[in-house]
């Protein structure tokens, strides 16, 4: 198993430019999150989802969508990057909820 | 509003020595209460957790105390090594709900 990848590992954007993330899980995880990681705040959760179609919002979840059409992939999508989005994302996924979450590698995104 | 305090900031161990790292919550509707090591450019990875109806849980030179009445709980590393060296984060939730709300990280230096 490969767990949680994320590509791409490392991207700058320009003020304006929209880009998604994307997440993938080959363990059949039903639970996938989304969190940025800022220095001395920690991992915000972004968004979530319980299962395919079904997603919903975390602590920090303007300026980003998501959306979960298979249980393998959860993208993040940034539609119009600010310099506030300047981050370390990680996605993580659980077998279910209450299960530990496993993170995956991170992206580190730099927006100018 | 922060609803998990973690400290210290940072803490440097003589090799040998015991780490400890404090975290405290406001919610009491919290009851799960897991640890993250993370190592640089990779994404956390669950160290140990805890629920209420315990007051510790011991996993090799890793232990969690709990005290529920003081709403606080924190981690002991035993014996601690320098490949021990990372950033640790506490984090709590509702057990069953997705929403890990973490503390902002300590980063543990453990020196020869």
């Amino acid at each position: 198993n490969a767990g949680v990848t994320q590509t791409p590992k490392f991207q700058v954007l320009k003020t304006g430019q929209s880009m998604t993330l994307q997440c993938a899980q080959d363990m059949n995880h039903e639970y996938m999150s989304w969190y940025r990681q800022d220095p001395g705040m920690g991992l915000r959760l972004i968004h979530y989802s319980v299962g395919a179609g079904i997603t919903d919002q975390g602590e920090v979840p303007n300026g980003y969508n998501v959306s979960r059409s298979t249980t393998e992939d959860f993208p993040l999508r940034l539609l119009s990057a600010a310099p506030s989005q300047t981050s370390v994302y990680f996605c993580a996924s659980a077998l279910a909820s209450g299960r530990p979450q496993y993170f995956g590698p991170g992206t580190r995104l730099l927006v100018l | 509003q922060q609803q998990v305090k973690q400290s210290p900031q940072s803490l440097i161990v003589q090799k040998g020595g015991i780490s400890i790292i404090n975290c405290a919550y406001e919610n009491t509707a919290f009851d799960y209460f897991p640890w993250y090591q993370q190592f640089p450019g990779k994404g956390p990875a669950l160290l140990i957790a805890i629920r209420p109806d315990v007051s510790e849980k011991k996993e090799g030179r890793f232990t969690i105390s709990f005290n529920k009445s003081a709403k606080q709980f924190s981690l002991h590393i035993m014996d601690s090594q320098p490949g021990d060296s990372a950033t640790y984060f506490c984090a709590a939730a509702n057990f069953g709900n997705e929403k890990l709300t973490f503390g902002t990280g300590t980063r543990l230096t453990i020196i020869p």
